[in-house]
């Protein structure tokens, strides 16, 4: 089986930086994902890892561990509308199917 | 392309009843994967379709069984429902790649009274 541990809630200042870490412990692991969830919304692809380091997109940026079972999300230059809960999710094998952390709800402060 | 979409949105059954819940992926995307999200046990995945064949499966009971058509639409259905079954119920649409991003449609929201 697969589990995944976020911290459950974050607050940060506009214009700060941000961490969101996630471990994992997996039979199988392909990569890891991350995914933004607004109140009300569907979950959006942010990024995906499937070797070691980092990856940036924008403002965004996710860094894979793979010895260590270990990825971090990586928001910068934070604004109020990034307020929303982040997932961090497992892929085990080569089909699409997601062993998601339980979330990590960002509050972004004025 | 438009977006995946799920029907219907809504839908309020009782405890017994069963449900049938649609979803069109994006177009091209031949895997089609459910989820269901409740507050209580957050993102869990149900079953994955790939070109009209159950590829993964999780750890739901009998009740839950979907199946996927020549053009690439799923449906989902929970059998004999349970007061537990009210969830919002997410299907995503992609394609097996190095990026392995998944498209979620808006939902179907159940209720079950």
């Amino acid at each position: 089986g697969q589990s995944l541990e976020q911290p459950s809630e974050v607050t940060a200042v506009e214009g700060a930086i941000v961490q969101i870490n996630c471990t994992y412990q997996t039979s199988g692991f392909y990569g890891l994902s991350w995914y933004q969830q607004h109140d009300g919304g569907a979950p959006t692809f942010l990024s995906y890892n499937a070797l070691d380091g980092l990856e940036e997109t924008g403002r965004f940026s996710s860094f894979l561990s793979r010895s260590d079972s270990y990825g971090y999300l990586l928001l910068q230059e934070l604004q109020m509308k990034d307020s929303a809960s982040y997932f961090c999710a497992a892929r085990g094998n080569a089909g699409n199917m997601l062993t998601f952390g339980g979330g990590t709800r960002l509050m972004v402060k004025p | 392309k438009a977006g995946v979409t799920q029907t219907p949105r809504y839908l309020i059954k009782t405890r017994g009843q069963q449900v049938t819940l649609s979803c069109s992926p994006i177009s091209g995307h031949r895997s089609v994967s459910w989820y269901q999200q409740t507050p209580g046990q957050g993102l869990q995945f149900l079953f994955e379709y790939f070109s009209e064949t159950q590829r993964n499966k999780g750890n739901f009971p009998g009740r839950f069984s979907g199946r996927q058509f020549s053009n690439s639409r799923s449906e989902m259905n929970v059998s004999t429902l349970e007061l537990g079954d009210s969830a919002l119920y997410l299907c995503a649409s992609g394609e097996v790649g190095t990026h392995n991003e998944q498209f979620f449609g808006p939902g179907t929201r159940l209720t079950v009274l």
